[in-house]
C-alpha cells in the first residue's frame, strides 16, 4: 500500500491567495522530505529538502517565501504556496527516502490549479 | 553537476514487441541509478534501481535495465510490452546514500502502445 500520503489530491484557488498541501509519512518517520514540482509534459524539478525541525533547504530559483515549508513532525511535511499566481499553477509532488537510504518513496501528487 | 538525458520524448510500439527506453547520466561519482513509471493520475512508482554490483538489473513488471559506465548509459528494456505499460518512464540519478540523498530526474520518456 501507499507509504506517503497527500492532501489534497486536486485544489483550485482563487489568485492571491494561499494553499497549503500536506505530505505523510505513513509507515516510516521521516526525518527528510523532498518537494518536487512538475509542469504539464515535464520532468519533476526538485523545489526543496524539507527537514524535520529546522529550515528547509531550497534549489537555485526557488522562491522560499513563496513556497513555505514546515516541517513540524516525523510523519508530516507541508508546502504553503503563499500569494498564489496562475503560473503556479502545477503537480505538486512530494517524496521521502526509504529507511534503508535507497530509495525514494513518492505520493500521488497535487494538482494545483489558480484562477 | 550531475544531470540525466532522455533523448526520446515519445516513443510507440506495437504491443507484444520489444522496448528499450534510452538514458544517460552525467555524475562525477558512481551513480546510483533509477528507472521510475508515472501512470495517470497515479504517484511516482518505481521499477528498478543500480546501485553497484551486476549491470544488468531486474526490476518489477518484466523491466530490465543495463549499466554501462563506458557509455554513462542505463537504458530500460523489455521483450514484450502490453498495452497497460503506456505511461511516463523516468530514468534519475541519486546523489548519494544518505538520509538527504537528492534525486535528479530526466525529462521522461511517453509510452504509447499501439494495439
Amino acid at each position: 500500500g501507499a507509504v506517503v500520503s497527500q492532501h489534497p489530491s486536486r485544489v483550485i484557488c482563487k489568485s492571491g491567495t494561499s494553499v497549503k498541501i500536506e505530505c505523510r509519512s505513513l509507515d516510516f518517520q521521516a526525518t527528510t522530505m523532498f518537494w518536487y514540482r512538475q509542469f504539464p509534459k515535464k520532468s519533476l524539478m526538485l523545489m526543496a529538502t524539507s527537514n524535520e525541525g529546522s529550515k528547509a533547504t531550497y534549489e537555485q530559483g526557488v522562491e522560499k517565501d513563496k513556497f513555505l515549508i514546515n516541517h513540524a513532525s516525523l510523519t508530516l511535511s507541508t508546502l504553503t504556496v503563499t500569494s498564489a499566481h496562475p503560473e503556479d499553477s502545477s503537480f505538486y509532488i512530494c517524496s521521502r527516502i526509504g529507511p534503508s537510504y535507497n530509495e525514494q518513496f513518492f505520493g500521488p501528487g497535487t494538482r494545483l490549479t489558480v484562477l | 553537476a550531475q544531470s540525466v538525458t532522455q533523448p526520446d520524448i515519445h516513443i510507440t510500439v506495437s504491443e507484444g514487441a520489444s522496448l528499450e527506453l534510452r538514458c544517460n547520466y552525467s555524475y562525477g561519482a558512481t551513480p546510483y541509478l533509477f528507472w521510475y513509471v508515472q501512470s495517470p493520475g497515479q504517484g511516482l512508482q518505481l521499477l528498478l534501481k543500480y546501485f553497484s554490483g551486476d549491470t544488468l538489473v531486474q526490476g518489477i513488471k518484466g523491466f530490465e535495465a543495463e549499466f554501462k559506465r563506458s557509455q554513462s548509459s542505463f537504458n530500460l528494456r523489455k521483450p514484450s510490452v502490453h498495452w497497460s505499460d503506456a505511461a511516463e518512464y523516468f530514468c534519475a540519478v541519486g546523489e548519494g546514500y544518505s538520509s538527504a540523498s537528492k534525486i535528479i530526474f530526466g525529462s521522461g520518456t511517453r509510452l504509447s502502445i499501439r494495439p
